[in-house]
């Protein structure tokens, strides 16, 4: 059974830096790419980074480009995304999810995690 | 980056009827457009893949369509666990993009 489970959330203050982590289990880990969407209280959802099964390559949104960076550890079967420079409008449940077809495809979510809220707030 | 505007923004429909959703592409994303499902304090589930193919475990009540620019999910016939809001995403494109969601909503 494919699971992901998101932690790291909580409350930060603006400028301040928070990792979340998604550990992934029940597929195999490397052969698919996998992805952060993140939904703001009350509102849509939003893409936010993607990373290949390999790790070699890696996409950001523009609205995080340069202070997100996102990351896997083959051998915890992990997934990282590391945020620096935090705004209010980060506030969000981030979501990890696994590409449905395969390690470099960045298609479509077919599992996700329960998602972990970022507040950012002084 | 590829706007997706779906239509309309809320949906009053009874169990039973027929939905029909909108997604509108502001460039052409050729099939790769899925949809998915969101009920309150739930991640999204796929639904549909590639505008036209069911996911795993999904019922044949839902159904995709479209090409190019116009897309459409109906669902046949409203089951009462269908009430939700349903997103569509682009993935012909970097940056991935949804669309502002459709809220289905009891009458």
């Amino acid at each position: 059974e494919v699971q992901l489970l998101e932690s790291g959330g909580g409350l930060v203050q603006p400028g301040g830096s928070l990792r979340l982590s998604c550990a992934a289990s029940g597929f195999i880990f490397s052969s698919y790419a996998m992805t952060w969407v993140r939904q703001a209280p009350g509102k849509g959802l939003e893409w936010v980074s993607a990373i290949s099964g390999s790790g070699d390559s890696t996409y950001y949104a523009d609205s995080v480009k340069g202070r997100f960076t996102i990351s896997r550890d083959k051998s915890t079967h992990t997934l990282y995304l590391q945020m620096n420079s935090l705004r209010a409008e980060d506030t969000a449940v981030y979501y990890c999810a696994k590409d449905r077809i395969c390690r470099d495809c960045y298609s479509f979510f077919d599992y996700w995690g329960q998602g972990t809220l970022v507040t950012v707030s002084s | 980056e590829i706007v997706l505007t779906q239509s309309p923004a809320t949906l009053s429909l009874s169990p039973g009827e027929r939905a029909t959703l909108s997604c509108r592409a502001s460039q052409s994303v050729s099939s790769y457009l899925g949809w998915y499902q969101q009920k309150p304090g739930q991640a999204p589930r796929l639904l549909i893949y590639d505008a036209s193919n069911r996911a795993t475990g999904i019922p044949a009540r839902f159904s995709g369509s479209g090409s190019g620019t116009d897309f459409t999910l109906t669902i046949s016939s409203l089951e009462p666990e269908d009430f939700a809001v349903y997103y569509c995403q682009q993935r012909s494109n970097w940056p991935r993009t949804f669309g502002q969601g459709t809220k289905l909503e009891i009458k």
